[in-house]
């Protein structure tokens, strides 16, 4: 299956400072990518998602970006706040065309007050 | 409403037990699956549910035995488990299977089993 793979396990950031959290993939063939944020004792949480025609999105204080020369992956979350702390996970879709999720290891992201 | 709902949320069970999760969602939505994660992992796709069939089977032992009695539910049946097989489980919703949707998650079932 395809790898989907995380660079730092942990991440530790200022609040108020910009978070960039990233993500390495194996499957050049693959066109949908998803971020999702874990919290403690809840299930993953859509953030936001990529398709490979595109190589950069952005949401309300989050940003993804997709750099499919080197299959990598990005999150950034500007201002960051307590309550981004959470596992963060890239996820990248099954390119048999099925809708099958495979998840990256995850890094926790540590908001510093 | 756009939520996934599962219940229980904790489960203590032991091995020689029958139990089930129960998943439920009102999005209309017509593709439902299970994941199971393990502490610290993260999901793995155990079963794929596509307008109520069985789409994808990730060679689950047959201990878990989904079943899909209509559009909105999803269960887990649960039979002679392993100590091993303790892990939270997931289920998820999208509008539909075969496209590149995203998935909605339900909080998941924490699962022991003794």
């Amino acid at each position: 299956g395809e790898s989907v793979g995380l660079h730092l396990p942990t991440l530790s950031v200022q609040e108020g400072d910009n978070s960039i959290i990233n993500c390495a993939y194996s499957n050049s063939a693959s066109d949908y990518f998803i971020w999702y944020k874990q919290e403690s004792g809840k299930g993953p949480q859509f953030i936001i998602d990529i398709r490979s025609n595109m190589d950069k999105r952005q949401g309300q204080r989050v940003t993804v970006l997709l750099n499919k020369t080197v299959k990598h992956l990005s999150l950034q979350i500007a201002a960051t706040q307590p309550g981004d702390s959470a596992v963060y996970f890239c996820a990248e879709a099954d390119q048999t065309g099925a809708n099958n999720l495979f998840f990256g290891t995850g890094t926790r992201l540590t908001v510093i007050p | 409403d756009t939520e996934v709902t599962q219940t229980p949320k904790h489960l203590v069970m032991g091995m020689t037990n029958k139990k089930s999760l129960k998943c439920e969602q009102h999005m209309g939505h017509r593709a439902m699956y299970w994941y199971k994660q393990k502490a610290k992992k993260p999901p793995e796709l155990m079963f794929v549910y596509s307008y109520e069939k069985l789409s994808i089977n990730e060679s689950v032992p047959s201990r878990f035995s989904p079943e899909c009695p209509n559009s909105s539910l999803l269960n887990l049946h649960l039979h002679a488990l392993q100590p091993e097989d303790s892990a939270l489980y997931l289920c998820a919703s999208s509008r539909k299977w075969g496209e590149n949707e995203k998935l909605f998650f339900g909080s998941g079932t924490q699962l022991s089993v003794l």
